[in-house]
């Protein structure tokens, strides 16, 4: 079964720019989360879905950033307007067991750099 | 604040010798622990779980060993090999609200030297 896939890869905008970040979960997962990974942070946790209904966003930075999951096989994070300080690799992720002991799989991850 | 914390960015060891990586969490709330490995420009990868009524579980070569009276776990790898060169991402859950989400360190990149 292929992997968390996440697009695109690399992306390089200016400050003011939107940036829509894309992820498909792998399939039969109905939890879907979105991190983000910095130097000074690690991996942070920014918003996590369950069965396509967000469950906790207490970690999206500030009203610049939005994550939409219309069904269970695609998600979106946005940030609008992007800053420099938005440069990071957001990673979405996906499992199936709840209760926090399920593996998280994780995708190649997206490297945003806004200039 | 963070919870969970890896206090050595860093560590560097000789092939064939032990890694020892650290990590400690404040919330008592949390009792699932698990390490991740990353691999440069690849997203993080299961690598070793506990659950906190166990001190000590084993696969292969690592070696994850809990004590939850000081809130700290270690893995363990042995015998080091170059491929184990990456960066490994502690990271720990907890029952309730917060069960479903995973709350990771800030990384502790390993070089194993030939």
């Amino acid at each position: 079964d292929a992997g968390v896939i996440q697009s695109p890869r690399h992306e390089v905008t200016e400050m003011g720019q939107e940036v829509t970040l894309r992820c498909k979960p792998i399939s039969g997962h109905d939890y879907l989360f979105w991190y983000r990974q910095t130097m000074m942070r690690g991996l942070e946790l920014l918003i996590y879905f369950n069965n396509n209904v967000p469950i906790d966003d207490s970690g999206m930075p500030e009203d610049r950033f939005s994550a939409k999951m219309p069904n269970a096989s695609f998600s979106t994070l946005k940030i609008q307007p992007s800053e420099p300080r938005d440069s990071a690799v957001y990673f979405c992720a996906s499992t199936l067991l709840a209760g926090g002991t399920g593996e998280l799989f994780f995708g190649e991850g997206s490297r945003l750099t806004v200039l | 604040d963070q919870q969970v914390k890896q206090n050595s960015p860093s560590l560097s060891v000789q092939e064939g010798r032990i890694s020892i990586l650290n990590c400690d969490y404040t919330n008592s709330m949390f009792d699932y622990f698990l390490w991740y490995k990353k691999y440069p420009a690849e997203g993080p990868t299961f690598l070793i779980s506990i659950s906190s009524i166990k001190d000590k579980n084993e696969d292969g070569r690592f070696t994850v060993f809990l004590n939850k009276s000081a809130k700290h776990l270690s893995l363990h790898i042995v015998p080091s090999q170059p491929g184990d060169s990456a960066v490994y991402f502690c990271a720990a859950s907890g029952w309730g609200a917060a069960g479903n989400k995973l709350t990771f360190g800030g990384g502790t990149r390993v070089l194993v030297k030939p």
